[in-house]
């Protein structure tokens, strides 16, 4: 069984420019998690979504940030006009359902540097 | 090996020693703990969970034990290996489409 996919798993941008981050969920999940982090730092929670929904983006930044998870194909993290604190390992989790109690499996990362 | 808190982010122990990893969560509310395991340059890794039903769960040389009394929750390694080496995070949810909440980390480096 494969795992989470993420890719790229190393992307560079200069200022402005647009950062997208794929994720591929293990086989039979449909709920896909989006989270970062920063060096020597946990990981914060940015959204989560399930087929063509946006269940919680409570950790998303306002703005430049969205997320969509479409009915076919990997769900993709967008970041427009990057600026260099998005400089970060962004991972994707997928659990097989949405509870609490549900398992997530972690991608193995998209590391983003902005020049 | 044993440290307390988040503040002690680094634990060194001798090769075979156990290793004991503590996290103090934040939310009372919390009813579902996992531990996860980071190598460098990689996802986490799932090692266990614990339900706030329960205050003890072992797996295959790891053992979690949770304290809902104090809100603290331990990660222990039995005859710890080189290949332990990691960053260590509790993360903690309660049930109901909630996100997970990350500690802060503890480094585990085994001397052999």
């Amino acid at each position: 069984n494969a795992g989470v996919m993420q890719n790229p798993r190393h992307l560079v941008r200069r200022r402005g420019q647009e950062a997208r981050l794929r994720c591929s969920p293990m086989k039979g999940h449909s709920h896909v998690y989006w989270y970062r982090q920063l060096p020597e730092e946990g990981l914060k929670f940015m959204v989560y979504l399930q087929k063509e929904n946006i269940i919680d983006e409570s950790g998303m930044p306002k703005e430049r940030f969205s997320a969509e998870f479409p009915k076919e194909g990997p769900s993709i993290l967008r970041i427009q006009q990057v600026v260099r604190g998005d400089s970060a390992a962004y991972f994707c989790a997928s659990s097989k359902s949405g509870v609490g109690t549900d398992t997530q499996y972690f991608g193995p990362g998209t590391r983003l540097t902005v020049l | 090996g044993e440290n307390v808190g988040l503040h002690l982010p680094t634990l060194s122990v001798q090769e075979g020693d156990n290793s004991i990893i503590n996290c103090a969560y934040s939310n009372s509310a919390s009813d579902y703990f996992i531990w996860y395991k980071q190598e460098s340059g990689k996802g986490p890794q799932f090692i266990i969970d614990i339900r706030s039903n329960m205050d003890k769960r072992q797996g295959q040389r790891v053992t979690v034990l949770l304290n809902k009394t104090v809100k603290h929750l331990s990660l222990q390694i039995a005859a710890t290996q080189p290949g332990d080496s990691a960053v260590y995070f509790c993360a903690e949810t309660f049930s109901g489409n909630t996100p997970l909440v990350f500690g802060k980390g503890t480094r585990l480096s085994v001397i052999a």
